[in-house]
């Protein structure tokens, strides 16, 4: 079956240390974002990639950084710059803008 | 900065009632989409609608263009219902960078 595979469950992150969240697609989909979610905040756009080797700074993107060499791959790196990293993380992706999302099923994060 | 609202933000209910979740936004839309989050985080998107009304088994969504206002609506509730309703928008003339959330509706079916 298609879907999105989010990888791993929970992630702790030491002082200092860069950690990255792995997020992979088999839906064959263009699009691909990263969002963050707190408690009691609606998810907010991190980064999103429209097409392989090219991607675009979200509304929070400071700390974070991302690559797409395939189009099945989006993964996620949290950088010792960003201060405040604990968070659910989820990625998304679809077919074209006003396409239906499809969700992974989150990353917790959360510092030692 | 255009928003996304919701209410109620929590909402617990006796197995069987009609649920109702509303949403409305500040400017004009390109899409709305109702998503549901269960406890362990993951998302499932219910509907994506643009105009009028969609149906799914005991779910129903309905937009508003001119009033800027959505709602679902859920049938004869039962505890499996229980999860984060959450309300999305992707903006008129907006770009390719993703949707503007709400923060949810905390639903709790009580048997």
């Amino acid at each position: 079956d298609g879907g999105i595979t989010q990888s791993p469950k929970y992630l702790f992150r030491k002082e200092g240390q860069n950690v990255t969240l792995s997020c992979e697609q088999n839906l064959n989909h263009d699009a691909m974002y990263w969002y963050r979610q707190d408690p009691g905040q609606g998810l907010r756009l991190i980064y999103y990639s429209q097409i392989v080797n090219d991607f675009q700074k979200g509304d929070i993107a400071e700390g974070y950084s991302v690559s797409r060499e395939k189009k099945e791959s989006f993964p996620l790196t949290v950088t010792s710059a960003q201060k405040n990293p604990t968070a659910f993380y989820l990625c998304a992706s679809q077919t074209g803008t006003l396409e239906k999302l499809f969700f992974g099923s989150g990353t917790q994060l959360s510092v030692l | 900065k255009n928003e996304v609202e919701q209410s109620p933000q929590n909402l617990t209910a006796q197995e069987g009632e009609f649920i109702t979740i509303n949403c409305s936004y500040s400017v004009g839309i390109s899409a709305l989409h109702w998503l549901q989050q269960h406890p362990g985080g993951g998302i499932v998107s219910l509907f994506m609608l643009s105009s009028g009304k969609k149906k799914h088994g005991r779910l129903i969504a309905t937009i508003n263009i001119q009033e800027k206002h959505s709602s679902l609506h859920i049938t004869a509730s039962h505890p499996r219902d229980s999860a984060v309703y959450i309300c999305a928008v992707s903006w008129a003339g907006g770009g390719a960078d993703g949707l503007t959330f709400g923060k949810g509706t905390h639903l709790i079916i009580q048997p």
